[in-house]
């Protein structure tokens, strides 16, 4: 158990939908990561939050949104859902991660199926 | 970015077989993450390691910086070993903002009987 919590872990959706996925980061870690999975695309950094703040921001598409709440816990939101959405959507905390990156702990994930 | 190439992409081992993958790397590293992805999905940190040798039980790994590239050694693999292992490298340069972890394609291992 990494300590790194993620909800749901399965989801079923339909296309033209809205999600929200959750992380909550180890206790004391200021840090959360967004990493999408799929099969062609391998392990994609998405974007990175600390203490609240937005700090590194990758191939996140317009349709995604994230926020760190001030009890440090994420959500990631997807709009607009379409089928090439369907992924593997994890969750990482690290105690760093102003500048550096620091250990990285992952969640379980979320598994997002767009029907 | 910092390009991260894995090898080999797949490989297949008896049980008890010992094996070695390679993480390369294209630029200087501040940190070095291996991980094992297991058949359910899980992502399982199993080396923290930007330098230098470690083990863990059965496991162990060396990076030498320098030289950019990564080694992990399985010895007497077991069935529970099969999945995915990513290495995952931030570079040590900064950006101005928060830097990641950058994901190599992965080795997938299976361990038959």
């Amino acid at each position: 158990d990494s300590g790194v919590t993620q909800t749901p872990k399965h989801l079923i959706t339909a296309t033209g939908q809205r999600v929200t996925l959750r992380c909550s980061p180890r206790s004391g870690d200021l840090s959360v990561y967004w990493y999408q999975q799929s099969l062609d695309q391998g392990l994609q950094f998405l974007i990175q939050y600390y203490n609240g703040e937005e700090r590194a921001k990758g191939n996140i598409l317009e349709r995604f949104s994230a926020q760190q709440f001030p009890d440090l816990h994420s959500e990631l939101n997807l709009s607009s859902l379409e089928l090439g959405d369907s992924a593997l959507y994890f969750c990482a905390s690290s105690v760093a991660g102003y500048s550096r990156a620091g250990e990285l702990f992952f969640g379980e994930g979320s598994r997002l199926t767009v029907l | 970015g910092i390009q991260v190439e894995q090898s080999p992409p797949d490989l297949i081992l008896q049980e008890g077989a010992n094996s070695t993958l390679r993480c390369n790397f294209s630029d200087s590293v501040n940190n070095l993450q291996w991980f094992h992805q297991n058949p359910w999905g899980q992502l399982i940190n199993l080396f923290y390691i930007p330098s230098g040798t470690k083990q863990n039980g059965r496991l162990s790994a060396t990076t030498v910086a320098t030289e950019r590239y990564s080694l992990l050694y399985i010895s007497s693999s077991q069935t529970t070993d099969s999945g995915v292992y990513f290495c995952a490298v931030e570079p040590y340069i900064l950006t101005g903002g928060g830097n990641k972890l950058t994901f190599g394609t992965g080795t997938q291992l299976k361990v038959e009987l």
